[in-house]
């Protein structure tokens, strides 16, 4: 079974500050999907990022990119020039590519990411 | 175009009472998943539904729990005879198909049992 690891329960930064969050995760497939989600004091899941492990080149959004190292099984997000509205639980998140379980996403503890004025 | 809905969005219920969350997928999506959030950890897979069919219920416990996707109307997950044990945010998303890979998450349903 695939399982996804933050080791990073709380983080803080500086508004304006670049942030990095880790995350890491164990399986044996070569097809997957990998998410970033955040989830605010509103509950609500928000997707940030994705990336297809097929994809050599890290994926970018605005603000957030993720440094994706297939060998090493990692995954981090890092969010430049960090604004108070980034302030959020932040989910890393596996998806089987192929298979019969390739819909169910699989989670990590998250990370509780502080952002100081 | 109208995200997922859930409701109810707060659900307080005593031990042994039932409990019925509802979920609306977004328009056009017919694959329902359900998801539960335990205080201070991840969500973790449930259920996943198409319309009318149960696809897979491994991460639902045996017990008590049961969920549907009919035909017309919302996906029920229901739970009876509540224990302290089901406080949790229940989160429920859809996407239009299985070979879609982005699920959209609806608000949550924050289940309260006392």
């Amino acid at each position: 079974a695939q399982t996804v690891t933050q080791s990073q329960p709380e983080m803080s930064v500086q508004e304006a500050e670049t942030v990095t969050l880790s995350c890491t995760y164990d399986t044996s497939e070569s097809d997957y999907y990998l998410f970033w989600y955040k989830q605010p004091p509103s509950r609500q899941m928000i997707l940030v990022i994705r990336q297809e492990a097929y994809k050599q080149q890290n994926a970018t959004e605005n603000r957030f990119s993720v440094n994706f190292q297939k060998a090493a099984k990692s995954f981090s997000l890092k969010i430049s020039d960090s604004q108070l509205g980034d302030a959020a639980m932040y989910f890393c998140a596996y998806r089987s590519g192929s298979g019969g379980s390739n819909y169910k996403l699989t989670f990590g503890k998250g990370t509780l990411l502080t952002v100081n004025p | 175009n109208a995200g997922v809905m859930q409701n109810p969005r707060h659900l307080v219920r005593r031990r042994g009472q039932e409990a019925r969350l509802r979920c609306s997928p977004m328009k056009g999506h017919s694959h329902v998943y359900w998801y539960r959030q335990l205080p201070e950890e991840g969500l973790k897979f449930m259920v996943y539904l198409q319309k009318e069919n149960i696809i897979d219920e491994s991460g639902m416990p045996k017990e008590r729990f049961s969920a549907e996707f009919p035909k017309e109307g919302p996906s029920i997950l229901r739970i009876q005879q509540v224990v302290r044990g089901d406080s949790a945010a229940y989160f429920c998303a859809s996407s239009p198909g299985d070979t879609a890979y982005e699920q959209y998450f609806g608000p949550g349903t924050r289940l309260t049992v006392t």
